[in-house]
């Protein structure tokens, strides 16, 4: 069955940066784009990256232009999230998505969170 | 960017009843749309996609319909199961963005 794991997340200083990890499997990782989406606590959801099966286009929301990296391992079925510059306003739940057809996110890990805080 | 207004942001129904939450986009997306629920501490689930289909697995009284700028999700009737949040997303442009939710509760 499809499943995807994150892992990464924690406490660090505004300024620090952070490395997020989701691990797939139960399903074919190198033909499907993947996504990042994250929830403030008690908050709403805001997408925030989009990388493309091959790596050939990504995306990402205003807010972490220039601070946030998405990238994948297709050999090891490994999505990443490279975090710099980090703000009080990342805190939030981070989760990874398979992308499905529409672009809609058909599977969704269970997130890992990170939490902006001196 | 596309935004997503939600109505309403809360309502409270009873098991059995018809639910119907509204999605409205700031410029037409066409059929563009997703429909997710998500319950309390755990990770949101597709229910509906291109704004009318639904995802395999997903029980048939949830259904979607609307084009557009205007979606609406249809519970037809409430199950002890449907109370939690949904929320609808636009798939059309990026930034890919979502409304902001509407938390269905028990009367």
């Amino acid at each position: 069955q499809v499943q995807m794991v994150e892992s990464g997340g924690g406490v660090v200083q505004p300024g620090g940066s952070l490395r997020l990890s989701c691990a797939a499997s139960g399903f074919t990782f190198s033909l499907y784009g993947m996504h990042w989406v994250r929830q403030a606590p008690g908050k709403g959801l805001e997408w925030v990256a989009f990388v493309r099966d091959d790596e050939s286009f990504k995306y990402y929301v205003d807010s972490v232009k220039g601070r946030f990296t998405i990238s994948r391992d297709n050999s090891k079925k490994m999505l990443y999230l490279e975090m710099n510059s980090l703000r009080a306003e990342d805190t939030a739940l981070y989760y990874c998505a398979k992308s499905w057809n529409d672009r809609s996110f058909d599977y969704w890990g269970q997130g890992t969170l990170v939490t902006v805080s001196s | 960017d596309i935004q997503l207004t939600q109505s309403p942001s809360f309502l409270s129904a009873s098991v059995g009843d018809r639910v119907t939450i509204t999605c409205r986009a700031s410029q037409g997306i066409s059929s563009s749309l997703a429909w997710y629920l998500q319950k309390p501490g755990k990770a949101p689930k597709l229910l509906i996609y291109a704004a009318s289909t639904l995802q395999s697995g997903v029980p048939s009284r949830f259904s979607g319909s609307g084009s557009g700028t205007e979606f609406t999700l249809t519970i037809s009737s409430l199950q002890p199961e449907d109370f939690a949040t949904y929320y609808c997303q636009q798939v059309n442009n990026y930034p890919l963005t979502f409304g902001g939710g509407t938390k269905v509760e028990i009367k």
